[in-house]
């Protein structure tokens, strides 16, 4: 079945640098990209997804790559700030017709002020 | 404030117990969904309902047992379940069922068993 890794686990960068995440699958089959951001206690939400038509999508401070060649996708985070800091997580949709989402470990993100 | 909302936020329950996790999606959505969060391990899909109808049973063991009343309603009703069930319980909704729909996560239901 369909397998994602998300890398790296934890990762702590200071205010205003830049944060990369990557993650790779291994479903050819794969469409749909969504990234999502949980914050404690509370339930994981959409920041920005991306289908395999398309290279790369920004969304002010944040942007997503896919590279369906390498099955490799990264979310890249620009100027952060403390309140970006959160879990996480990469996902992809494999070969589901049924909006099935096959999600990465996660990344802890701690933005140091 | 999110547009699915779950019941309780908290629960404990013995290992006899039988107990109902509540959702209610108010988004107007087709798709339903339970996922399960564990410590250390990703969210894993556990069912998945369109219009009322399970259409995906993602090797879930029986003691978790998921009702859909309605298209905006949603339960889990759990019973005679083990320490290692101990996790945060995520519904979703989506518009429709398939790929590429947007999938909305509630705030979960923290579930300790003991």
């Amino acid at each position: 079945g369909e397998n994602v890794e998300q890398h790296p686990s934890t990762l702590s960068v200071q205010e205003g640098d830049s944060a990369v995440i990557k993650c790779t699958y291994s479903d050819s089959a794969s469409n749909y990209f969504p990234w999502y951001k949980q914050e404690l206690g509370k339930g994981p939400q959409l920041i920005i997804d991306i289908r395999s038509n398309v290279g790369e999508k920004k969304d002010q401070r944040i942007a997503v790559t896919l590279n369906k060649t390498a099955k490799h996708f990264s979310l890249h985070i620009t100027e952060t700030q403390p309140e970006d800091s959160a879990v996480y997580f990469c996902a992809t949709d494999g070969s589901s017709n049924t909006g099935k989402l096959i999600f990465g470990q996660g990344t802890t993100l701690q933005v140091k002020p | 404030e999110t547009g699915v909302t779950q019941t309780p936020r908290h629960l404990v329950m013995g290992m006899t117990n039988k107990k109902s996790l509540k959702c209610e999606q108010h988004l107007g959505h087709n798709a339903m969904y339970w996922y399960k969060q564990s410590a250390k391990k990703p969210l894993e899909l556990m069912f998945v309902y369109s219009l009322e109808e399970r259409v995906e049973n993602n090797s879930v063991p029986s003691r978790f047992s998921p009702e859909c009343p309605n298209s905006s309603h949603l339960f889990l009703h759990l019973h005679t379940l083990q320490p290692e069930d101990s996790a945060l319980y995520l519904c979703a909704s989506s518009q429709e069922v398939g790929s590429g729909n947007t999938i909305y996560f509630g705030e979960g239901s923290w579930l300790t068993v003991v």
